[in-house]
């Protein structure tokens, strides 16, 4: 089975400073990690994945996240924010085999201090 | 590529009333899902098809909820009778297969009073 944790359900940033979004997941099977962004009345929408091969992933929007096996960590970060940054941000696991399901943690509320 | 469509945007029910959600995946997605959004669970998966066949339906809460897929392109998830607690943002979604991202619709925030 496989979980993620979301560390902190709100985090707020300034304009350009440094985002982090903290993710822990936990896995018996190779994992494979996702970032989904969900802004206000819409549906998610993929920011980045891991599955194999590196393991600093590049996104949309200038997102990337670092899959890191030792910390069992997959954190998604940000050098400058900006304003249209603000949304929710899911963090998501499945199994790397098997026809498993995409578990979602519960969500970081972004917020951007103008 | 129209995404995946979900209609109605916004239903408002009495207790007791019969729902139902409407998806039409992505042309050529083999893979659908119907996710429920609570503020207090958060994400959850209710039921995901492949090749129009029910493949886990653990997720869905009581025998109230029921989900069919009689084609490639259309999906419902019907809730009968509703509830208050019930009432959520339903999301659905596709996609090819495997680990390919999911492409989520807009949702249909329900609301049963």
């Amino acid at each position: 089975a496989q979980s993620v944790t979301q560390l902190g359900s709100h985090v707020s940033v300034s304009e350009g400073a440094l985002v982090l979004l903290r993710c822990n997941y936990s896995s018996s099977v190779p994992p494979y990690l996702f970032w989904y962004v969900q802004y206000p009345n819409q549906g998610l929408q993929l920011l980045l994945k891991y599955t194999t091969g590196a393991t600093l992933v590049k996104g949309i929007n200038g997102f990337e996240a670092e899959f890191k096996k030792s910390e069992t960590s997959f954190h998604l970060t940000k050098p400058s924010a900006h304003m249209s940054d603000a949304a929710e941000y899911f963090c998501a696991v499945r199994g790397a085999f098997g026809n498993e399901k995409l578990t979602f943690g519960t969500g970081t509320r972004l917020t951007i201090i103008p | 590529d129209a995404g995946v469509i979900q209609s109605p945007r916004h239903e408002v029910t009495e207790m007791g009333q019969e729902v139902t959600l409407r998806c039409k995946p992505i042309s050529g997605h083999n893979s659908l899902f119907w996710y429920r959004q609570t503020m207090m669970r958060g994400l959850e998966l209710l039921i995901y098809f492949n090749n129009n066949v029910p493949i886990d339906d653990s997720g869905m809460p009581e025998d109230r909820f029921s989900a069919k897929m009689p084609n490639a392109s259309f999906s419902t998830l019907k809730i009968q009778p509703s509830e208050p607690r019930d009432s959520a943002v339903y999301f659905c979604a596709s996609n090819i297969g495997g680990n390919s991202p999911l492409h989520f619709g807009n949702g249909t925030r329900l609301t049963v009073t």
